[in-house]
Formats: structure tokens, sequence, C-alpha cells
């Protein structure tokens, strides 16, 4: 069974800098793409970035291009997100997912990492 | 604003059937498969169906998927009081960049 873990939220002054952390078991992480995608307070799903299962293509929404860098350790089966320059507006709590699998994208999820943004 | 449009809510009574629709652009629906996501109070989201009409292991075949040209419908029959919950269409983008994209987000209430 897979099982993704979060860490690494808490509560940042804007402009300062956070590491999110995805822990992943009961699969071959280095066999998968993955995902970063978070979720505003009261707010839809926002897609963050994406790496592909051998690191190489990386793909970033618009909204944090140039402050935010996804990264994998496969030999910790670890999932990174480096969030730089941190807005009000990237609150959210922020889940890693797993990529292409047999069933398609985002078969499985973490449980979330919230971030708060404030002075 | 969400590149994938969905309905804000819609409502059922308890075993009635509902639809819930995801309208995008060639850019998006057009030429990518399709994945619905159900997201329940306070927890993460769950896969419901991928490749436009697929269920993974473990969903119900009361839920089901459909796509023509640049829409897609989720379908849910004998609906539940505990399928009250937010749901997603989502898929790739691939107009100026390469991006996933999700719709708004759907609130199912089963009254």
């Amino acid at each position: 069974q897979v099982h993704l873990v979060e860490s690494g939220g808490g509560v940042v002054q804007p402009g300062g800098s956070l590491r999110l952390s995805c822990a992943a078991s009961g699969l071959i992480f280095s066999s998968y793409a993955m995902h970063w995608v978070r979720q505003a307070p009261g707010k839809g799903l926002e897609w963050v970035a994406f790496i592909r299962h051998d690191g190489r293509t990386k793909h970033h929404a618009d909204s944090v291009k140039g402050r935010f860098t996804i990264s994998r350790d496969d030999s910790k089966s670890t999932l990174y997100l480096q969030m730089n320059g941190l807005r009000p507006e990237d609150t959210a709590v922020y889940y890693c997912a797993q990529g292409f699998s047999p069933v398609g994208e985002f078969a499985n999820w973490g449980q979330g990492a919230l971030v708060t943004v404030s002075s | 604003q969400p590149v994938l449009t969905q309905p804000p809510s819609v409502s059922a009574a308890p075993g009635q059937k509902v639809t819930i629709s995801c309208s995008g652009s060639s850019s998006n629906i057009g030429n990518n498969y399709v994945s619905w996501f159900q997201q329940l109070p306070g927890t993460a989201p769950r896969l419901l169906i991928y490749d436009n009409n697929k269920r993974p292991s473990g969903i119900p075949d009361r839920f089901s998927g459909s796509k023509s040209g640049t829409s897609a419908t989720l379908g849910i029959t004998g609906l539940q009081t505990g399928d009250e919950a937010d749901y997603y269409c989502g898929t790739w983008d691939r107009s100026l960049s390469t991006n996933w994209v999700f719709g708004g987000g759907t609130k199912l209430t089963v009254l």
C-alpha cells in the first residue's frame, strides 16, 4: 500500500522560505513522477509542480515559477518543494501526489501539510 | 479563474442520479485524458476516474465518467449521503507550457 507523508509545514513571514518534504513508501519511488498540489482555505485544488521519475523534467505553475522548486532524492524516497519569497496568497494545505501510474495521474495522495504565510 | 469550468454546486435526493460537467478546450480536455477526484470534508482528494472513464480498484461502479470533445462528465447513481463531497475534474494542459489543471470544483449535496 502506497503511503505519502508530508512534513515541513508551519508559519512563516512574507518573503520567507520553507522546504516541504514528502516521504514515500510502498512503491518504487524512483519509477514514478510526482506532483505537488495546494488548496487555500475554503478554495479549490491548485496544481503547483511536477517532476518526472528521473528528475530531468520539471514543470511549475506560473503562480510559483521562479519562487518554488520541486526536487527529489530517490535514495531517500523523498520529494521536496523549496518555497522562497513566500506571499500571503501561498497560504494553503500542500499535498504531494503520485504521478503517472497504471491508473493515470494522482493515484495516491498524502494527508497534506499546512503552510501559513503571515506577519 | 480555473481553466476547466465546473458548476459550483449540484444537489439531488438519496437514490437519485446526478451529473457534473467539466468544460475545457482543445489544449486540455480536447486532447488529453480526464480524471475525476472526490474530496470528502477535511480529507485529501481521492482519485475516482482516470483516462476519461476508468475506475481504480475499490471505486464503486455507481461512479462513471465520459468525455466528448472538449467536455467531460462525471455521473453518480444511487446517491448516498456519504457521497456528499467536493468533486474536481483535471487533465493536462499543453497550451503555452505543460501544466496540470483542475476544475474549480463542484459541491455535491445529497438532500
